[in-house]
């Protein structure tokens, strides 16, 4: 099992550009969840979906976010336009179930200029 | 904001020790789950404990949860330096809000 897949593992972009954040789960896996980790503000959920549906986005921080999931094996996080302080790293995890343990991703690390 | 709070923020121990690190929370909850993170990895999840479970033991890991204290205590024995990473302990809201916080985390070295 190749466990979570994200990509990019590393971005750097400039003010205002567009990130795309990708993420594969866990074949089988029905529920998958986005995060945001800083060192201010540790680890935050930003939404999650069950069955591809988004359950809950209210720790998405501002419209400047979005997320998709179009199909059980693919999710994608979009900041549009991007700023300074969107600078973290991102993880997605998947379950089997809303209530049981997450596997995580390896993360994908984001510094905005 | 978080519901969960680890305790203490940092742990230093020399390997073979024990490690005691607690996890507070506020809410009713469905489960609580500890994670552990190396520097630089994503989490990993170590244990799910069920709220009407009181202990939970895989290997070396003995967790404890008291819904009465709202509280919960991940105990590593006999350490070894591999276990050196930040432990997190993760609460849902209870009943049907099923979005997990994540406290701050307790940093643990284990000396060699």
């Amino acid at each position: 099992d190749a466990g979570v897949i994200q990509s990019p593992r590393h971005e750097v972009t400039e003010m205002g550009q567009e990130v795309t954040l990708r993420c594969k789960p866990i074949s089988g896996h029905n529920s998958l969840f986005w995060y945001r980790q800083t060192m201010m503000r540790g680890l935050e959920l930003l939404i999650y979906f069950n069955n591809n549906v988004p359950i809950d986005d209210s720790g998405m921080p501002e419209d400047r976010f979005s997320a998709k999931m179009p199909n059980a094996s693919f999710s994608t996080l979009k900041i549009q336009p991007s700023e300074p302080r969107d600078s973290a790293v991102y993880f997605c995890a998947s379950s089997l179930g809303l209530v049981n343990e997450q596997f995580f991703g390896p993360g994908t690390r984001l510094t905005v200029l | 904001s978080q519901q969960g709070e680890e305790d203490p923020q940092a742990l230093s121990i020399q390997e073979g020790e024990n490690a005691t690190m607690n996890c507070s929370y506020k809410t009713s909850i469905n489960n609580l789950q500890w994670y552990r993170q190396n520097s630089g990895r994503g989490l990993v999840h170590l244990i799910l404990i069920r709220s009407n479970e009181r202990e939970k033991h895989s290997g070396r890991l003995r967790v404890t949860l008291d819904t009465s204290k709202k509280s919960s205590s991940l105990l590593i024995t006999a350490s070894r330096a591999a276990d050196t990473a930040s432990y997190f302990c993760a609460t849902d809201g209870g009943s049907n809000d099923y979005k997990l916080s994540f406290g701050a985390g307790t940093t643990v070295t284990v000396r060699a």
